[in-house]
């Protein structure tokens, strides 16, 4: 199957500061999904990226289908953003990276 | 955007007992759907993909007879942890595409004591 490889494993932030996430994947894929999974388990679907940039409020994400690879940036972070950040990809099933956790502190 | 509502979202069971687990689409049909399951600090994995009207499809390493998975209409998938034990004590989490990807609900979280 698929691999995938997020890093960094942890990050901690301070109020304000911006971030970038980094996922790694081993073949050609069909779709990209970043997540961010809540403290009590939900997992919210942030983009859907296979190819190309796309933004959102603070978070925006790209996605570099030749080079394997996509990032997720969290511009002015919020304490609201602690989390685990999950990168997806579908070749012929959806394989997860083993996440980022987020920590941001006041 | 779509909606997958799970439940129930925490249930406890004596070692023995068989839980079910409820998966419904709320606003799209949804021909396949898919459960996962999740250790704690761990990613997830897919357990098993839920075909509308036919059998499901295990992963590999996955019990059919013990996580047996119901989908009987395009809105609702069903997992059965059969005789359920300690060690099935996990967080489950099913999911649907939609046109805009993958959306999973909100989880359940089995413990067995």
């Amino acid at each position: 199957g698929i691999q995938v490889e997020q890093s960094p494993p942890d990050l901690i932030l301070q109020e304000g500061a911006n971030s970038t996430l980094r996922c790694n994947f081993s073949d050609s894929v069909n779709n990209l999904q970043w997540f961010h999974q809540n403290p009590w388990g939900q997992l919210i679907n942030l983009f859907y990226i296979p190819s190309g940039t796309k933004q959102n409020g603070r978070l925006s994400a790209t996605t570099v289908a030749t080079e394997r690879y996509s990032l997720l940036y969290i511009s002015s972070s919020q304490t609201t953003d602690s989390g685990v950040y999950f990168c997806a990809v579908e070749g012929y099933k959806l394989s997860f990276g083993a996440g980022t956790t987020v920590t941001v502190r006041a | 955007g779509a909606v997958v509502s799970q439940h129930p979202s925490r249930v406890i069971c004596k070692s023995g007992t068989s839980v079910k687990i409820e998966c419904r689409s709320l606003d799209f049909q949804a021909t396949t759907m898919f459960w996962y399951r999740q250790f704690p600090k761990q990613s997830l994995m897919l357990m098993a993909t839920s075909n509308e009207g036919s059998k499901a499809t295990y992963e590999q390493g996955v019990e059919k007879d013990k996580f047996l998975i119901n989908h009987a209409s395009l809105t609702l998938s069903t997992l059965t942890v059969t005789s359920a034990h300690p060690e099935d004590s996990s967080f489950y989490i099913c999911s649907a595409w939609d046109l805009y990807g993958y959306t999973f609900g909100s989880g359940t979280r089995l413990t067995v004591v």
